[in-house]
């Protein structure tokens, strides 16, 4: 399968963890995004990295949130200290530069 | 800054029945529009989109889209729907932001009764 992945597809968490999630893009697109979409809503643009430079960022993206693409290939997302409100499916989309975002299954985070 | 309206959360339409999802957008330039499909537990498939020229787009699995600047609509259609179709319908918009970061509508959850 040579589209988005992303692990683990499911992750319930207790308040106050730490959690972190990983995104593979099509192996040959160098932009990367990762969305949010609660219960009822469309997805939300949390942040962007053209190779590894993280370009932009939601204002969404609280402190405790963090993203990496170190190589400009795979990117994780890590919450610190979860909060309920952080309950949310935590979509990864792909691109070769301005094209079609491709975009991969999710993880569906619950904070107990 | 952008936005997207999706004015209906839940529309049912009968099998083989003809399909119209509605969008407004508001954004300050010309638009580059999008309609994803979202199925439970799969990721958002691309139907169609809109750049430029003819303002009426054909997408896959038999689905169309009119973009009138006019009415800043971005209409989904398709002729008979099928069962299959029932599904979220996500029409989206890119961000004036140059980074091509999608602003999505809240979604239109599309039953199909037989």
């Amino acid at each position: 399968d040579t589209g988005v992945s992303q692990n683990p597809r499911h992750k319930i968490t207790k308040r106050g963890q730490n959690v972190t999630f990983r995104c593979d893009p099509i192996s040959e697109h160098n932009r990367l995004y990762w969305y949010r979409q609660t219960l009822g809503q469309g997805p939300e643009f949390l942040t962007y990295f053209q190779n590894e430079a993280q370009l932009e960022k939601s204002r969404l993206l609280s402190d405790r949130f963090s993203a990496e693409r170190p190589k400009g290939s795979f990117s994780t997302l890590e919450i610190q200290r979860t909060e309920q409100g952080d309950s949310a499916m935590y979509l990864c989309a792909s691109s070769l530069d301005n094209n079609e975002q491709f975009f991969g299954p999710g993880t569906r985070l619950t904070v107990l | 800054a952008q936005s997207v309206t999706q004015p209906d959360i839940h529309i049912t339409v009968s099998e083989g029945a003809s399909l119209e999802l509605r969008c407004n957008y508001s954004y300050g330039a010309t638009p580059y529009l999008f309609w994803y499909v979202q199925s439970p537990g799969q990721g958002l498939q691309l139907l169609l989109k809109y750049f430029s020229g003819d303002t009426l787009v054909q997408g896959i699995k038999g689905f169309e889209a009119e973009f009138k600047r006019s009415q800043s609509s971005f209409n989904l259609r398709k002729p008979s729907v099928h069962w299959s179709d029932a599904a979220e319908y996500f029409c989206a918009v890119v961000s004036n932001s140059g980074y091509s970061t999608l602003t999505f509508g809240k979604g239109t959850m599309l039953l199909v009764s037989p």
